[in-house]
């Protein structure tokens, strides 16, 4: 089992509405990132919370709000996607900041999203 | 430029065989790190192996191998006896110590093993 949660596990969201994808982890981690990822793609970075400070934020589209409550959770408010924003959505952590052997990256099952 | 190259996009394989995954990655870093990770169909991506840059030593951890071979700048993977459940998408991934929160990804390599 991750260590990772996410939910929903699906989404399905017409390109009016408002939702959030959630994630948790409890392993003490804290970095958290969200990342996107298409079919038969490698996952592509969108932000990452580095002690609950986004300190990076890969020119992601304003569409996309992350939130990072506290070293435990972290959101992604999405409102008004569009359909090519339909992915998984995988959350991920790490220990520290950097992402190194004794720190890798540990991610969730991820957000399979649908947006009509 | 693509920091992590993974050449072979889909293998197959019968059940029981050996197979090696190819990575090859470029850094200008002299401190940097490897990593494999295997995304069955669930969707999950799993860690399964890491290096840094200063251990070249080669390992086995049950079926699963790996050679790093700085020379050339190549990871490879290797499953022995290799099983259905081995089927799954699998990604080399490289961090660098100067920028430590960027991970990047190989394309993939899909393997299906056949029974």
């Amino acid at each position: 089992d991750t260590e990772v949660t996410q939910t929903p596990k699906h989404l399905v969201m017409g390109m009016t509405n408002k939702k959030s994808l959630k994630c948790e982890q409890h392993m003490g981690h804290r970095a958290m990132y969200w990342y996107k990822q298409k079919a038969k793609k490698p996952p592509e970075l969108m932000f990452v919370y580095s002690y609950e400070k986004l300190s990076i934020n890969e020119s992601v589209p304003s569409r996309f709000s992350p939130e990072c409550p506290n070293s435990s959770l972290l959101n992604l408010h999405l409102h008004a996607l569009q359909p090519e924003d339909s992915a998984l959505y995988l959350c991920a952590s790490s220990r520290t900041g950097v992402v190194t052997p004794a720190s890798p990256l540990h991610f969730g099952n991820g957000t399979r999203l649908t947006v009509t | 430029a693509q920091k992590v190259t993974q050449a072979q996009t889909e293998i197959s394989v019968v059940e029981k065989e050996d197979v090696t995954l190819d990575c090859v990655y470029e850094t200008r870093d002299t401190t940097y790190y490897l990593f494999w990770y295997k995304q069955p169909p669930s969707g999950e991506l799993v860690f399964l192996i890491r290096r840094n840059s200063f251990d070249e030593q080669n390992e086995i951890s049950g079926r699963y191998s790996w050679n790093f071979q700085k020379s050339t700048s190549s990871f490879n993977f290797t499953i022995t006896a290799s099983q259905v459940v081995d089927s799954a998408v699998y990604f080399c991934a490289l961090s660098e110590a100067d920028t430590g929160n960027q991970f990047y990804f190989g394309t993939g390599t899909s393997l299906t093993v056949i029974p």
